[in-house]
């Protein structure tokens, strides 16, 4: 089992629909959760962080974290195609360091 | 803050040749990360550092690779007698790592292409 599990991709929603990008984790221990956004040729950037159990809003983004299933998702609201890009959910672990998942990519078609 | 700087941005060189690459880390930021990404996939954890201390080498990990960060500030990451295989993006960030908001600043990569 990896560490870092995402929806696998590539995922097309229409500009202005709503984006849902899912990760799941390994360790239970696991302190805190990140969603990066990476364009094509660029270098991940975060977007989301999020560590107690619930929904946190961002804008259009919400992130929503459920540490009984080990489970955590990102919404992107009002989807624009800049929106476009490869989604990496990242968890600090229990071991304190930072890992990735394999990313979801993203394409919003207008 | 100049951000986190790498140097090579891009590093041609042949199999069974070594390769050195460099990470500059923002200056206050006591954490420094070296991630492996190849098309398609996400930053494979590498190593990591705490002031001038490797935490932590992946286990999946050859021996050929070896990373330091003297005195806490820039980083270096060698890879011996390269592989093909050994063809990626070398990611380095950096962070500060004061309470659970750990957030990773990445410089733009070197990208390593072995023949």
């Amino acid at each position: 089992q990896k560490e870092v599990e995402q929806n696998s991709g590539p995922l097309s929603v229409p500009e202005g629909a709503i984006a849902s990008l899912n990760c799941t984790y390994s360790d239970r221990g696991s302190q805190s959760f990140f969603w990066y956004r990476q364009y094509s040729g660029k270098s991940p950037e975060l977007i989301m962080f999020i560590y107690s159990n619930g929904d946190k809003e961002d804008g259009r983004f919400t992130a929503q974290l459920n540490k009984a299933s080990q489970y955590v998702s990102l919404l992107i609201r009002d989807s624009q195609p800049s929106d476009s890009a490869t989604y990496l959910c990242a968890v600090k672990t229990s071991y304190d360091k930072v890992i990735f998942g394999p990313g979801t990519s993203l394409s919003v078609i207008p | 803050d100049t951000g986190v700087s790498q140097d090579p941005r891009h590093k041609i060189t042949k199999r069974g040749q070594n390769v050195t690459f460099r990470c500059d880390p923002i200056s206050e930021h006591n954490r420094l990360y070296w991630y492996r990404q190849t098309l398609g996939q996400g930053p494979e954890f590498l190593t990591y550092f705490q002031n001038e201390a490797q935490l932590e080498k992946s286990r999946l990990l050859s021996d050929r690779f070896s990373a330091e960060r003297p005195k806490g500030s820039f980083s270096t990451l060698e890879i011996q007698r390269t592989e093909q295989g050994d063809s990626a993006m070398y990611l380095c960030a950096s962070s500060f790592d004061r309470d659970l908001n750990e957030k990773l600043f990445f410089g733009s990569g070197t990208q390593l292409s072995v023949l």
